[in-house]
């Protein structure tokens, strides 16, 4: 079946650094990708997606690409904020459900 | 405004007594959806329904029961409640499912059975 695999956490950052979440997923078609986030407290909101190979996601500084031929979609963001701090899932959408990786709580100091 | 709402936000109980979470959004979404989150396993759906009186089982559905009666409601009915269903619910709704398509989620239900 669909699987997502995302690096654990925390991972912990100073505030301007660069940020990489890994993630890599297992599908037998051809899934949609996204990113979830989860700020403290809250539900999950979807931070960006991508639907075909090569597509790059974007949003609130964030960036992944659809990467079809090493089954990644890692994200990345430039300089991080404090604000940043949350939680944040991979996942995929094939048929009629939304496959999530177990998240990664990543915490950023100033 | 568009939002997906539960009710309740937190609730404890004891094992064996009967409880439903509620779940509305005002979006006319078809699609509804829930997940329990548990720290280390990530989200997991329990129940899905594409459409109202359309409603299949996702991978924990065990210990749980759901209906779809109208559009806007997808209730979570935990019949005998254990201890291992002290979880984090989210229900989830999305115009379809589809390619692309994303899901709108409430605000979360903390349930403890004791």
């Amino acid at each position: 079946g669909d699987s997502v695999t995302q690096m654990e956490g925390p991972v912990t950052l100073s505030e301007e650094a660069f940020l990489t979440i890994n993630c890599t997923y297992t599908a037998t078609g051809y899934p949609s990708l996204f990113w979830y986030v989860q700020y403290p407290g809250e539900g999950l909101q979807l931070l960006l997606k991508a639907t075909k190979a090569d597509d790059k996601g974007s949003n609130k500084g964030f960036e992944a690409t659809y990467r079809k031929e090493t089954t990644s979609f890692h994200l990345e963001k430039g300089s991080v904020q404090v604000s940043d701090s949350a939680v944040y899932f991979c996942a995929l959408s094939e048929y009629s459900t939304l496959t999530f990786g177990k998240g990664t709580m990543l915490l950023v100091s100033p | 405004e568009a939002q997906v709402t539960q009710n309740p936000r937190y609730l404890i109980t004891v094992t064996g007594k009967k409880l439903t979470v509620t779940c509305s959004q005002n979006m006319n979404h078809e699609y509804m959806s829930w997940y329990r989150q548990d720290p280390g396993l990530g989200l997991r759906q329990i129940y899905y329904s594409m459409n109202v009186e359309v409603t299949d089982k996702g991978d924990v559905p065990e210990g749980y029961k759901v209906s779809r009666k109208e559009k806007r409601n997808f209730p979570l009915i935990l019949e005998s409640p254990s201890p291992n269903q002290t979880s984090l619910y989210f229900c989830a709704s999305s115009p379809k499912i589809g390619y692309g398509v994303e899901q709108y989620f409430g605000p979360g239900t903390r349930l403890t059975v004791t």
